[in-house]
């Protein structure tokens, strides 16, 4: 299994304003994603982080709204841009890890007023 | 296209009694199965997952789940239901390992003195 944390745990934002959550994996891992658990919700994959190049993004998500860095193997970021009362959720990122699991960090609660 | 349908968003059981937590996919190819459990205010961890091989699968805390192809099921049973099991549990679909996950919309375990 991956030990997974993210950063902040939880936060409370003003509308317009951009979060960025870390998350941090204690090993090497090829591949990270980012997931979205809206109130009462399932999870929602958003993209998928990179190493050296570009996420690549789902349906409906853009990298004006949530731009993502990958700059190692190990560590990957999330920012929510221009909040609006809709992106209040959970913020999840998940790795690969080895056995063919995706093993999930404990989430970043946002609440944007 | 891969889809995961949950019946039942909430279940209620006794302690002690047989707990069934159902789920169906959908997949063009065959399929990688995971139930992943969702404590209050926490990640999601995994619980069991099926990729090849034995159709019954053990995780932990005493549940399991069984691969029926002929039913596209993968249903998480367990014998006798803890309170300490109260939580949401989410069944996810890849097309591989390496791919990414399709959720359910999840089911809320409720257990009851």
């Amino acid at each position: 299994s991956a030990v997974i944390s993210q950063k902040p745990s939880r936060d409370i934002c003003q509308r317009g304003t951009s979060l960025t959550i870390q998350c941090q994996v204690d090993s090497q891992v090829t591949m990270m994603f980012w997931y979205r658990q809206q109130p009462g919700q399932s999870l929602t994959l958003i993209a998928t982080a990179n190493q050296g190049s570009e996420a690549t993004y789902e349906s409906g998500f853009v990298i004006d709204k949530f731009p993502i860095s990958r700059p190692n193997l190990t560590f990957s970021t999330l920012t929510v841009s221009n909040m609006s009362p809709e992106d209040s959720s959970i913020y999840l990122c998940s790795v690969l890890a080895s056995q063919e699991t995706q093993y999930f960090g404990p989430g970043t609660r946002l609440l944007v007023l | 296209a891969q889809s995961v349908t949950q019946l039942g968003s909430h279940v209620s059981v006794s302690e002690g009694a047989l707990v069934l937590l159902r789920c169906n996919y959908s997949s063009s190819v065959p399929p990688y199965l995971f139930w992943y459990v969702q404590y209050p205010n926490q990640g999601l961890q995994l619980l069991l997952k099926y990729t090849t091989g034995a159709t019954l699968v053990k995780g932990i805390n005493g549940f399991e789940a069984e691969f029926k192809k002929s039913e596209t099921s993968f249903h998480l049973t367990k014998p006798s239901a803890h309170m300490s099991d109260a939580a949401e549990y989410f069944c996810a679909v890849s097309d591989s390992g390496y791919s990414t996950l399709t959720f359910g919309k999840g089911t809320m375990l409720l257990v009851s003195p």
